[in-house]
């Protein structure tokens, strides 16, 4: 089946450390993104990547960091400077042509402090 | 101002009842709009795309006023299934294809 996967499905930081959240997807879009979603809140793009070895900082960038090392992954790191990460983390991904825009979502993360 | 807004609700109907839906945008240029429907602690998923000339699907309607700029979805004959919120989708216009999203309306049906 085609799809974007994520995981893990609920993750627990502790403070001051760094944690990763995958995101894979198997259909051959060259566009991703990580969002975030706060309750009663909608969506804020974090990161996004329009092809392979290249991405941009979206609205809420700061105290996260990404990689495209390969078109079909997408990781997002929250790092310890990242001070209220408790959240539900989205990924994304569309084609990168006009027309091709409609964006598929993966399944989430929940990510809580301890 | 917000870039894309929609009133959060709760919109609480009976089922069988029409409701409908408005969201305003902000950038007069923006290209593509989208409805996604999003279920309590889920992902959000494509519920149709919005064009020029008005589009139908089953019992949703979507409507779009570039003039007024807003964004209309309707649904009629109402399902407890249909409880959800409703997220208004508009196309940034610089040359990524990043979306913007509202907030959301939430959409509750009772028995």
């Amino acid at each position: 089946d085609g799809g974007i996967t994520q995981s893990p499905k609920y993750l627990f930081r502790k403070e001051g450390q760094n944690v990763t959240l995958s995101c894979e997807q198997n259909l051959n879009h060259d566009a991703m993104y990580w969002y975030r979603q706060d309750p009663g809140q909608g969506l804020r793009l974090i990161y996004y990547s329009q092809i392979v070895n290249d991405f941009q900082k979206g609205d809420i960038a700061e105290g996260y960091s990404v990689s495209r090392e390969k078109k079909e992954s997408f990781p997002l790191t929250v790092t310890s400077a990242q001070k209220n990460p408790t959240a539900f983390y989205l990924c994304a991904s569309s084609g990168a042509r006009l027309g091709r825009e409609t964006q598929y979502f993966g399944p989430g993360t929940r990510l809580l402090v301890l | 101002r917000k870039e894309v807004e929609q009133d959060p609700g709760p919109f609480n109907v009976p089922e069988g009842a029409t409701v409908a839906f408005n969201c305003t945008y902000s950038n007069s240029a923006s290209q593509s709009f989208f409805w996604y429907r999003q279920d309590c602690r889920k992902e959000p998923k494509l519920l149709m795309s919005v064009y020029s000339s008005g589009n139908e699907d089953g019992r949703f309607t979507a409507q779009l006023n570039r003039a007024s700029q807003y964004i209309s979805l309707l649904i009629r004959d109402s399902k407890l299934s249909d409880s959800a919120t409703y997220l208004c989708v508009v196309k940034g216009m610089d040359s990524s294809y990043k979306l913007i999203f509202g907030s959301g309306t939430r959409l509750l049906v009772r028995p």
